[in-house]
């Protein structure tokens, strides 16, 4: 069973279009995070949500919006995509917030064109 | 603003050694360190965590150690073996109790048989 999962695991798509990434867990988990992972491996929170409450929202362009349907998803929407955005996104939750040890899903590698 | 470091940014050793991988960090006022780890084209696995109020932590073969009032800690893998060979990964957590990671840049670690 996956705790933390991600889909799609790649995506390649082309400069100006939309995409979503999708994360679910099933780890009954109150928070979730999105983090981006550059090409020099350099990790960066974006954003954070407790029981569907918008919590961390860092210096993200506003082409990125969360959604969070439920506590067990946490959704990354990427609007009119630039070949900056290429990296891995990695969905992390854990149990209530900042004292618990963060578990991480396999990441999304997108590539824009 | 907090910023952490690990040194060195890669390391080579033979199979049996113990090895000890550093993190430094700007600002001590934490809520606690995470040690991870990332294998090549995976997620992250949590190794340790350390409560801003402990000052190590055990687990198997490794151990890690914090010390808050100088911005330190250390990672110490006893025994080492090819199969440790990843990325590991420091972060801290703000006192703000949010849940927001902050990442160093990683130590890659080679284990050669």
């Amino acid at each position: 069973d996956t705790a933390v999962s991600q889909t799609p695991k790649y995506l390649v798509t082309q400069m100006g279009n939309d995409k979503s990434i999708k994360c679910e867990q099933n780890l009954g988990h109150d928070t979730m995070y999105w983090y981006k992972q550059d090409s020099k491996k350099f990790l960066k929170i974006m954003f954070s949500y407790n029981n569907k409450e918008l919590i961390i929202n860092e210096t993200v362009p506003n082409r990125f919006s969360p959604k969070s349907p439920d506590k067990a998803h946490l959704n990354l929407h990427i609007n009119s995509l630039e070949l900056g955005d290429s990296a891995v996104y990695f969905c992390a939750s854990s149990h209530s917030g900042g004292w618990e040890t963060q578990y991480f899903g396999p990441g999304t590698r997108l590539l824009v064109l | 603003k907090q910023e952490v470091t690990q040194i060195p940014a890669a390391l080579s050793v033979p199979e049996g050694e113990n090895l000890v991988l550093n993190c430094s960090f700007t600002d001590s006022a934490i809520y606690n360190l995470q040690w991870f780890r990332q294998d090549p084209g995976k997620g992250l696995t949590s190794l340790l965590l350390i409560q801003s109020s402990q000052r190590e932590q055990t687990s198997g073969r490794l151990n890690a150690s914090l010390d808050k009032s100088s911005g330190r800690s250390t990672l110490y893998i006893a025994a080492s073996q090819p199969g440790d060979s990843a990325t590991y990964l420091c972060a801290v957590s703000g006192s703000s109790n949010t849940g927001k990671l902050i990442f160093g840049q990683g130590t890659t670690l080679q284990v050669k048989p």
